[in-house]
């Protein structure tokens, strides 16, 4: 599974749009993109996935670049419950399952 | 709904005791995964099970053992606890491991002292 790196942290503003940036740029063409969020001292929760078009659900917006080794999280209008370790994943659909390291991640801090 | 429920929340052990963390899914799934996750990190893989009946290792095995005691149970066991395993624990399940979303337990906050 690629390797993924993304910022340690981030602060956004209650009510604006948090975009959490991750980097993956030795993705492999069957290797989807996952999202994955932790609220203090809870289980982790997923949140989105995608190969190459744009997702969206009731949570959250991923964009996706053209060459792939990049994508953007957007939590449309953060809450103060948004407050939670992101997680961006890379691995294939059916290479082992969640074998995957989840990394450090990106602390998310939505302030009022 | 319950889905993934782990048991003890909490536990203190002195070293070189033994113990064994339950997890239990109603959820019909196949796989099951151990992580333990250190304090400020990510979570790090320990076991896991494929399908009912087979236990492979992840990143971080020595010192564990696991079972598959059925398709709703797996559960992880220290044998000789040390203060390294000092850690939050976290079991997962999902319906394969090639599965879309995996779903967590609330963790089991251990420590050995």
């Amino acid at each position: 599974d690629a390797k993924t790196t993304q910022p340690p942290s981030m602060d956004c503003a209650e009510g604006r749009a948090a975009n959490l940036p991750c980097n993956h740029s030795t993705i492999s063409g069957n290797e989807y993109v996952y999202w994955y969020r932790q609220i203090h001292s809870q289980g982790p929760q997923y949140i989105i996935h995608g190969l190459k078009n744009n997702e969206t659900n009731e949570m959250a917006s991923l964009i996706i670049t053209e060459d792939r080794k990049s994508s953007t999280l957007i939590l449309p209008h953060a809450t103060l419950r948004d407050t939670a370790v992101y997680y961006c994943i890379v691995r294939g659909l059916n290479t082992g399952g969640f074998k995957t390291i989840f990394g450090a991640g990106t602390r998310l801090f939505v302030k009022a | 709904n319950a889905g993934v429920t782990q048991t003890p929340k909490f536990q203190v052990l002195k070293t070189g005791q033994s113990m064994t963390l339950q997890c239990a899914q109603d959820m019909n799934h196949n796989s099951m995964y151990w992580y333990r996750q250190d304090p400020g990190m990510g979570l790090r893989l320990i076991y896991y099970s494929a399908s009912e009946g087979t236990t492979d290792k992840g990143e971080v095995p020595n010192g564990y053992n696991v079972s598959r005691l059925n398709k709703r149970e797996f559960s992880l066991r220290l044998e000789s606890a040390a203060p390294s395993q000092t850690s939050v624990y976290f079991c997962a399940s999902s319906t394969e491991t090639g599965a879309t979303e995996a779903f967590f337990g609330q963790g089991t906050r251990l420590t050995v002292v």
